[in-house]
């Protein structure tokens, strides 16, 4: 079965820069969740789209921002990277905004930002 | 708002030995509970869900939760450690259009 993909898998940055991390949910799929997993800490919720509109947002610094396009993929762009931004980030997508729909997690994004 | 606590950061059974993590969560709503587990560089995978009805949840690889309202608790077991099932294991619970995860509990299988 198609599963969350993510990409890159890995990115190295340095202070400063931007990053576009990408998420392609699992077809039919039409509510995208990001999340950022610091190490050895649990994933903290940083914002969702449904029918790419924002749902919800959680710690999303403000120097991140993301969007959810016609073709229901994301992408999570952060700016002015910072040492402590570097973290596992996960998408996860479900179906229409529902809590007890079960969310599908991709692989995450392995940022480093040295 | 809901909020989950996972008691015990670490957690060490011998191999055929029962498991147990412990979750207990805060929600003013009915809450939906999941547990997920994490295995060294990769993401999260469901293992299983409590939403309504039958209180006493089946997951995969043999793992079971049981939903105890009185209790506000949500505990995950395994009658039968295997070391495949060495991991971090996180709660979560879902009231809104987010899901608030527990601190995780990492299991370590001893053989």
């Amino acid at each position: 079965a198609a599963g969350v993909i993510q990409s890159p898998r890995h990115l190295i940055k340095e202070k400063r820069e931007t990053a576009t991390l990408k998420c392609y949910p699992i077809p039919r799929h039409d509510t995208v969740y990001w999340y950022q997993q610091g190490p050895g800490q649990d994933p903290q919720f940083l914002i969702s789209f449904y029918e790419k509109m924002q749902s919800d947002k959680g710690s999303i610094p403000d120097r991140f921002s993301a969007q959810q396009f016609s073709d229901y993929h994301s992408e999570l762009n952060m700016s002015s990277l910072e040492l402590g931004d570097s973290a596992l980030y996960f998408c996860a997508s479900g179906i229409n905004r529902v809590p007890t729909d079960t969310q599908y997690f991709g692989p995450g994004t392995r940022l480093t930002v040295l | 708002a809901q909020s989950v606590t996972q008691l015990g950061s670490h957690v060490s059974v011998s191999e055929g030995a029962l498991v147990l993590l412990r979750c207990n969560y805060s929600s003013s709503v009915p809450p939906y509970l999941f547990w997920y587990v994490q295995y060294p560089n990769q993401g999260l995978q469901l293992l299983l869900k409590y939403t309504t009805g039958a209180t006493l949840v089946k997951g995969i690889n043999g793992f079971e939760a049981e939903f105890k309202k009185s209790e506000t608790s949500f505990h995950l077991t395994k009658p039968s450690a295997h070391m495949s099932d060495a991991a971090e294991y996180f709660c979560a619970v879902s009231g809104n259009n987010d899901m608030r995860f527990g601190a995780g509990t990492r299991l370590t299988v001893k053989p």
